[in-house]
């Protein structure tokens, strides 16, 4: 079947504009995670949501990064007034995270390369 | 601080000989952890995994062993072929104990080139 997949593969921005990020996740999965991986580094976890609700976002650096999943499904992440730093290859996952079996494991799509010049 | 480092940034194995990738935690809550392996401009492709109340999981080439005692883990791939070529990532989580929602930490990765 069908795997995580994100939109758009590559972003070039300029500093402080706004970008979105689209995650479409695997069939089924009630579990979205969001890391961002930056060169030389492995992937960091920024948000997590169960269902509709983000479950945990402590993840994220700073209030200029929003994300959403309004239907339980497709999930967008927003940064606002992006800045160099914010250079970086945005993963999204997916789980089935059947409740009370604990996180299971997460399948990850192709990324979002993001560029702010 | 990492609390999970995977301290040798790249190896060179010969086809058909093991390749052994190590990884090091320092959270004792950890109780799952897994191994991705990443092509270029792909996204973390899962690997294998082991829970903390095993010490070996087996999946055709490739096992995980882990030692909790020493916080340790390591992958073993045999035998290695160049399209095993890429970089590994070693990541952990908190499945089980509370608190956590099982958010992945993971390691800076390894680079592994298996040459013909």
């Amino acid at each position: 079947g069908a795997g995580v997949s994100q939109t758009p593969s590559n972003k070039v921005t300029e500093k402080g504009k706004y970008v979105e990020l689209r995650c479409d996740p695997i069939s089924g999965h009630t579990a979205l995670y969001w890391y961002r991986q930056s060169l030389g580094q492995g992937p960091e976890f920024l948000i997590y949501f169960q269902g509709t609700g983000a479950a945990d976002d402590s993840g994220l650096p700073n209030d200029r990064f929003f994300a959403v999943r309004p239907e339980g499904s497709v999930s967008t992440l927003k940064i606002q007034r992006t800045e160099r730093g914010d250079s970086a290859v945005y993963l999204c996952a997916s789980s089935l995270n059947r409740r009370g079996l604990g996180t299971e494991t997460q399948y990850f799509g192709p990324g979002t390369r993001l560029l702010v010049l | 601080d990492q609390q999970v480092k995977q301290n040798s940034p790249s190896l060179s194995v010969q086809e058909g000989r093991i390749s052994i990738l190590n990884c090091d935690y320092t959270n004792s809550m950890f109780d799952y952890f897994l191994w991705y392996k990443k092509y270029p401009a792909e996204g973390p492709t899962f690997l294998i995994s082991i829970s903390s109340i095993k010490d070996k999981n087996e999946d055709g080439r490739f096992t995980v062993f882990l030692n909790k005692s020493a916080k340790h883990l390591s992958l073993h791939i045999v035998p290695s072929q160049p399209g095993d070529s890429a970089v590994y990532f070693c990541a952990a989580s908190e499945r089980f104990y509370g608190g956590s929602q099982g958010n992945l930490i993971f390691g800076k990765g390894t680079k592994l080139s298996v040459k013909p």
